[in-house]
């Protein structure tokens, strides 16, 4: 079946660096999304990628879709306090949505 | 906005008692899906129903099941728990559009602690 791997499954960032988080897919997909999971809290969907090769960018993050839509990444810059979370891609194959396991992000001051 | 409504937020049980949780979706979002997830690990596909029929199904164990209503509510039926079944289960919904399963609007979970 479809498996979708995630790494790394830590970030201990310092504040203001940047960091990227990579997940990769045994099967093509048919896109990608990323959610970001708040300590204690439920997944928030954070953006889609649908197109081969695709790149989009909301403020400090960018989401990149790969060229064979088998991977994906999400770069941070200049890391802040408040991007303390895990942040889990999710392989779309065919309404099969399968999550990777997560990078849990930590900051330090 | 209306958000998914899951109840009850929190249910303690005891071993080979039974559980029901609930699903209220966004309105007009017709596909619910139900995830369970362990502490600190990532959030594990059970079921998922589109127009009130199951349309997949992922790890759901035999002792559980689910079924989604008229008025698109969805339950997750547990029986004969097991401690392993102490988790955060979180249902989502989505109006899916044409073979991309869409954004999924999680609710804040139902925390189940079998003793």
């Amino acid at each position: 079946g479809q498996q979708v791997m995630q790494i790394p499954q830590y970030q201990h960032v310092q504040e203001g660096e940047d960091f990227t988080t990579y997940c990769n897919s045994s099967t093509t997909l048919s896109n990608i999304q990323w959610y970001k999971q708040r300590p204690g809290g439920h997944p928030v969907f954070l953006i889609q990628l649908v197109k081969s090769g695709e790149v989009k960018k909301q403020k400090r993050l960018t989401f990149q879709f790969g060229e064979a839509k088998k991977n994906s990444s999400l770069h941070i810059t200049a890391t802040q306090t408040t991007d303390v979370g895990t942040y889990f891609c999710a392989g779309d194959n065919d309404y099969k949505l399968s999550f990777g396991a997560g990078t849990t992000v930590t900051v330090r001051a | 906005a209306a958000g998914v409504i899951q109840s009850p937020r929190h249910l303690i049980k005891e071993k080979r008692e039974t559980a029901t949780l609930k699903c209220y979706p966004i309105p007009r979002h017709d596909t619910v899906y139900w995830y369970q997830q362990g502490p600190g690990q990532d959030p594990q596909f059970l079921i998922s129903f589109y127009e009130k029929m199951q349309s997949d199904k992922g790890s759901i164990p035999d002792r559980f099941s689910a079924q989604q209503f008229s008025d698109y509510h969805s339950e997750l039926n547990m029986s004969s728990l097991e401690l392993g079944d102490s988790a955060l289960y979180f249902c989502a919904s989505s109006d899916p559009r044409g073979r991309n399963t869409g954004e999924l609007f999680f609710g804040e979970g139902s925390r189940l602690t079998v003793l």
